[in-house]
């Protein structure tokens, strides 16, 4: 079956405006989270989502990211005011079930660019 | 905080030698996993240890916890080409998530 897909692959933007990336998550995974990795560095966590709610939304940096997952399967990572410092890769994992022992399947991530 | 530390963060041998990465932390993790990432993809999953002092076998790759939860070690014996990638440790920090580690950038030269 089909994996983790988002889109767009890339995204080149400019200082101060608006992005969204989209996570399809694996059909039936209940849990989608969201990372961040900037270059040479590991994955760091942003938000976790269990259906439709955020269950974790510690990893946020401010007030300028926001995430959702209306109907429980896809989801959106919004950034408002984007800043140069934002650019990265931005990851998202789906799992089964929710849990850190559970396997986190991860999607091949979207590059932001903020010139 | 917690936070995991792998050392060395770039290895570059010959094919055929066997190598040691390590995973370490001040803090306990109730369980440690190890990823492989390559350019453009996401990790992938490759062992969950839950145990102190577990070993776990995956072909060439050997993966141990650490008796007092707080660091892990990834062996390879006669590493090949196709080895070569960023290799993450990650840490269950909590109930849900997890913290990585910087990651270890392994090149195996043919």
């Amino acid at each position: 079956g089909a994996g983790v897909s988002q889109t767009p692959s890339n995204k080149v933007t400019e200082k101060g405006k608006y992005v969204e990336l989209r996570c399809d998550p694996i059909s039936g995974h209940t849990a989608l989270y969201w990372y961040r990795q900037s270059l040479g560095q590991g994955p760091e966590f942003l938000i976790y989502f269990q259906g439709t709610g955020a269950a974790d939304d510690s990893g946020l940096p401010n007030d300028r990211f926001f995430a959702v997952r209306p109907e429980g399967s896809v989801s959106t990572l919004k950034i408002q005011r984007t800043e140069r410092g934002d650019s990265a890769v931005y990851l998202c994992a789906s799992s089964p079930m929710g849990g850190a022992l559970a396997e986190q399947f991860f999607g091949p991530g979207t590059r932001l660019t903020v010139l | 905080t917690q936070l995991l530390e792998q050392s060395p963060q770039f290895l570059s041998i010959q094919e055929g030698e066997n190598l040691t990465v390590y995973c370490n932390s001040s803090s306990v993790f109730s369980s440690l996993q190890w990823y492989r990432q390559e350019p453009g993809e996401g990790p992938v999953l490759l062992v969950t240890v839950v145990t102190g002092g577990e070993v776990k076998k995956l072909k060439r790759l050997t993966f141990q916890f650490g008796d007092a939860r707080k660091d892990s070690s990834l062996h390879i014996t006669a590493a090949q080409p196709g080895d070569t990638g960023l290799y993450l440790c990650a840490g269950a920090g909590g109930a849900q998530k997890l913290v990585f580690g910087q990651g270890t950038r392994l090149t195996i030269n043919p």
